[in-house]
């Protein structure tokens, strides 16, 4: 267990729909990561949050947006669903200093867009 | 661009005996590397990492060894079990900050065969 949770683990929605994936990290990380595993793109990098504050953008598409509350948890938004969107969504975080680059993952969320 | 490819998709091996599992970066400003292992059904898990200003790292039962000349980075496992059964990806921070801000690698398949 790497103390980072993430809900719901199963997810299915169709086309043109909007879901919110959750995440808790890990008792004393701030910075929280979200990562999109697909067969064809493997691991990818979507976005970094700090304490509240967007940090890093990577391959994230305009329809999906994420946010980091006061209380460290974040939540990833994906709109307008289509096809192509169904993956795994992993969140992961961090500790601060020297091994701010070890992120934790959680177990993930299986999206399925129908 | 950026890459991180690993040679071999699946590595099969006798329990017992030692693995190694090879990965080729692009990035010479990476100052990260970090081997994961993602079980059936996980998220991936951290298993070691090495910095750049080493050669070779070792932890319990593995063993990363970087070679910067050729950009070529290996996990070795020691006596591999059946537990060793799983995906291993590499990934890279990509330039010089210390982040979770990840490449990762496709992903070696590690089969043991009892």
């Amino acid at each position: 267990d790497s103390g980072v949770t993430q809900t719901p683990k199963h997810l299915i929605t169709a086309t043109g729909q909007r879901v919110t994936l959750r995440c808790s990290p890990r008792s004393g990380d701030l910075s929280v990561y979200w990562y999109q595993q697909s067969l064809d793109q493997g691991l990818q990098f979507l976005i970094h949050y700090y304490n509240g504050e967007e940090r890093a953008k990577g391959n994230i598409l305009e329809r999906f947006s994420a946010q980091q509350f006061p209380d460290l948890h974040s939540e990833l938004n994906l709109s307008s669903l289509e096809l192509g969107d169904s993956a795994l969504y992993f969140c992961a975080s961090s500790p601060q200093g020297d091994r701010a680059h070890t992120i934790y993952f959680g177990e993930g969320s299986w999206l399925t867009v129908v | 661009g950026e890459s991180v490819g690993l040679h071999l998709p699946t590595l099969s091996v006798q329990e017992g005996d030692n693995s190694i599992i090879n990965c080729a970066y692009s990035n010479s400003a990476s100052d990260y590397f970090i081997w994961y292992k993602q079980e059936s059904g996980k998220g991936p898990q951290f298993i070691i990492d090495i910095r750049s200003n080493m050669d070779k790292r070792q932890g319990q039962r593995v063993t990363v060894l970087l070679n910067k000349t050729v950009k070529h980075l290996s996990l070795q496992i020691a006596a591999t079990q059946p537990g060793d059964s799983a995906v291993y990806f590499c990934a890279e921070n990509g330039d010089s900050s210390n982040t979770g801000k990840l490449i990762f690698g496709q992903g070696t398949t590690l089969q043991v065969k009892p």
